[in-house]
């Protein structure tokens, strides 16, 4: 089947902005989920968009989603160094009951 | 208020035996969903129960299996343990049925087998 696809690898400087992007399967999925996952921890729910929204903002976080494309987008303004994790975006399984993760993104953020 | 809890935090178990994982989720929730983590990959769904009913599988076999206690914490129990079967095994608690707000996360369970 399908997987949600993300690009692995995202290095960024300090004060820089990030930008993860994902591709999901299900047009119909209804929410879409980023979690952060920090070494040898386990998952944190960073923030969630609702399909009928394009755009989200809270606090650094902004999540953008192009339902047309499947496209979901995660942007961290000001970047800091603990902001480096793997970031992971999730959409329901088709029946709803779990999540689909894509296999993640590990964001590097140097001095 | 204590969040998703998971025991053991760590285990090493040789292949052929069996291990039981256990969780206790966030007071109130009814969901509790668990997960396969293979190192450089994301979670892979395994079960989630609902009212201690099984309301969804993920594609594992047989060997792995899960219940739900009345008070809603929830054992997974996985057989003749593969050198693949080495992992973080995740357990996420959800206050409904369907994932339509949110799964919280506990902090896992590593399991190794060698």
């Amino acid at each position: 089947g399908e997987d949600v696809e993300q690009s692995l690898f995202l290095s960024v400087r300090e004060g820089d902005s990030s930008v993860i992007n994902c591709t999901y399967t299900d047009s119909s999925s209804t929410y879409l989920y980023w979690y952060k996952q920090e070494p040898g921890a386990g998952l944190q729910l960073l923030t969630y968009i609702f399909s009928n929204m394009d755009m989200k903002q809270d606090q650094r976080l902004t999540v953008l989603l192009n339902k047309k494309d499947k496209h979901l987008s995660l942007r961290i303004a000001d970047t800091q160094t603990g902001d480096s994790a793997i970031y992971f975006c999730a959409e329901p399984t088709p029946a709803g009951y779990a999540l689909n993760f894509g296999k993640g993104t590990s964001l590097l953020v140097t001095p | 208020d204590a969040g998703v809890t998971q025991s053991p935090t760590h285990l090493i178990k040789t292949r052929g035996q069996h291990v039981t994982l256990r969780c206790s989720p966030i007071s109130g929730h009814k969901s509790v969903s668990w997960y396969q983590q293979v190192l450089g990959q994301g979670p892979q769904f395994i079960f989630q129960y609902y009212e201690k009913e099984e309301r969804g599988r993920g594609n594992f076999p047989d060997r792995f299996s899960a219940r739900q206690f009345p008070n809603y914490s929830s054992e997974l129990n996985v057989n003749a343990l593969l050198l693949g079967d080495s992992a973080l095994y995740l357990c996420a608690s959800s206050p409904q049925e369907e994932v339509v707000d949110t799964q919280y996360f506990g902090p896992g369970t590593r399991l190794t087998v060698l």
